[in-house]
């Protein structure tokens, strides 16, 4: 079966140091991959979404990137963080043939915190 | 563009009582929409999509295209239907293939 995981479940970092959160994929080839932020009275905003390797594309300008270097591996950066970085960083799965009509599959979340 | 809305940040009924959670939507064309929901301490899931006209854990969701709304209803709410919900819709294709637009969310309390 599929499974997806995501690290560090909880990261506290200081302003203007470097991020890197990591997502990964089991059970399944060539999937559809997203990383979104659910920051508190906002819902859910999608970041970034990938079809396939080194294939990314960005919806919200911000100081955030994403990088697929493997199939099932998507990763979330950033090269100076921000305190409006701060949130609940949630990734997720999709099979491809549908594109955002396939059902997605979330991960258990990251919780950023900058200070 | 695209664009869908929940009005109702938090909504508390009681246990027994009817529910409906809001959503509406903004979209060129035929909408396929969804309702996933997050309840505590659990990964955010689908709960149920307009195609399949289902009912699952009874809720039902009717797409009205007249008032471009897919509400979430329910007839007796339990306490285990505390959640955050949220209401979801596809991109068309072109650059918006792959892309789920996600309303604000509706936090949901069912009191005993």
């Amino acid at each position: 079966s599929q499974t997806i995981h995501q690290w560090p479940a909880t990261l506290v970092q200081p302003v203007g140091s470097p991020l890197s959160l990591e997502c990964t994929v089991e059970g399944t080839s060539n999937p559809n991959l997203y990383w979104y932020r659910q920051a508190a009275g906002r819902g859910l905003q999608l970041l970034f979404y990938s079809v396939g390797i080194g294939q990314i594309s960005s919806e919200v300008p911000q100081n955030l990137s994403a990088s697929r270097p493997q199939d099932r591996q998507f990763i979330l950066s950033s090269k100076k963080l921000l305190l409006s970085d701060s949130g609940f960083y949630l990734c997720a799965w999709s099979g491809a043939s549908g594109g955002a009509r396939e059902t997605q599959y979330f991960g258990p979340g990251t919780r950023l915190l900058v200070l | 563009a695209q664009r869908v809305t929940q009005p109702e940040k938090l909504l508390s009924v009681f246990k027994g009582a009817p529910v409906e959670l809001k959503c509406n939507y903004s979209y060129s064309g035929s909408p396929e929409l969804f309702w996933y929901v997050q309840y505590s301490r659990q990964r955010l899931q689908l709960l149920l999509r307009h195609i399949s006209r289902e009912s699952i854990k009874g809720f039902t969701a009717d797409l009205n295209k007249g008032e471009t709304s897919f509400h979430l209803k329910k007839p007796f709410a339990q306490e285990e239907d505390s959640a955050m919900y949220y209401c979801a819709l596809p991109g068309a294709g072109g650059t918006s293939y792959g892309k789920l637009t996600f309303g604000q969310g509706t936090i949901l309390t069912v009191h005993p």
